[in-house]
């Protein structure tokens, strides 16, 4: 089945670690996103990218860190500048072309990290 | 910018009962919307969806009309079953091509009761 794979589902890291989050798609979309979710807070969007080697910051994009070497693959690196990383992270994706389809969004399961 | 408000959850209800999740938006130009489910522990899913001024969008009995006039977009259902206790996401799109970025509101918790 088609989908987005996001790994680790939980993940504890220590004050001042660099972590990286996986999000692999085999929907041949083009487009990926990283958003975040905090309680009562929403999404917010950090990075996303619509092409390989290519992304574009979002709105809360400072302390993080993205790269788009394959079409099926867009990790995100959590870095210690990130002053408040403990959150669910979320990955999604959704195809190149325009029209009403275009914005339909298929998202992974999410990745919880807690920073001790 | 663009921006969605959504009704304050949480929001509790009686097996059968019927659901009202308000949701108004702000937006310089024509804007799709949508509502997204998650369920607890899970990702978001597209629940249903509407491209322009008094399109329905509809799905496992949730319908929600796009009303440019109210800038609002609510979700309705008119029986609910435990089965339906999730968080509930408005959001809208800034444009039509791929990549386009969607902006999401708050999230409603519903719980429903059997």
């Amino acid at each position: 089945d088609g989908g987005i794979t996001q790994s680790p589902k939980y993940l504890f890291r220590k004050e001042g670690q660099n972590v990286t989050l996986s999000c692999e798609q085999n929907l041949n979309h083009d487009a990926m996103y990283w958003y975040r979710q905090d309680p009562g807070q929403g999404l917010r969007l950090i990075y996303y990218s619509q092409i390989v080697n290519d992304f574009q910051k979002g709105d809360i994009a400072e302390g993080y860190s993205v790269s788009r070497e394959k079409k099926e693959s867009f990790p995100l690196t959590v870095t210690s500048a990130q002053k408040n990383p403990t959150a669910f992270y979320l990955c999604a994706s959704s195809m190149r072309r325009r029209g009403a389809g275009a914005n339909v969004l298929t998202f992974g399961a999410g990745s919880r990290l807690t920073v001790l | 910018g663009n921006s969605v408000t959504q009704m304050e959850g949480p929001v509790t209800l009686s097996e059968e009962a019927f659901l009202t999740i308000n949701c108004t938006y702000t937006a310089t130009g024509y804007p799709s919307l949508f509502w997204y489910v998650q369920y607890p522990g899970e990702g978001l899913q597209l629940l249903l969806k509407a491209t322009k001024a008094d399109d329905k969008g509809s799905n496992k009995g949730f319908e929600a009309t796009y009303r440019k006039e109210t800038t609002s977009f609510h979700l309705e259902k008119g029986s609910v079953q435990v089965s339906d206790s999730a968080v509930y996401f408005c959001a809208l799109s800034e444009g039509e091509t791929s990549g386009s970025r969607l902006t999401f509101g708050e999230g409603t918790q519903l719980t429903v009761n059997p």
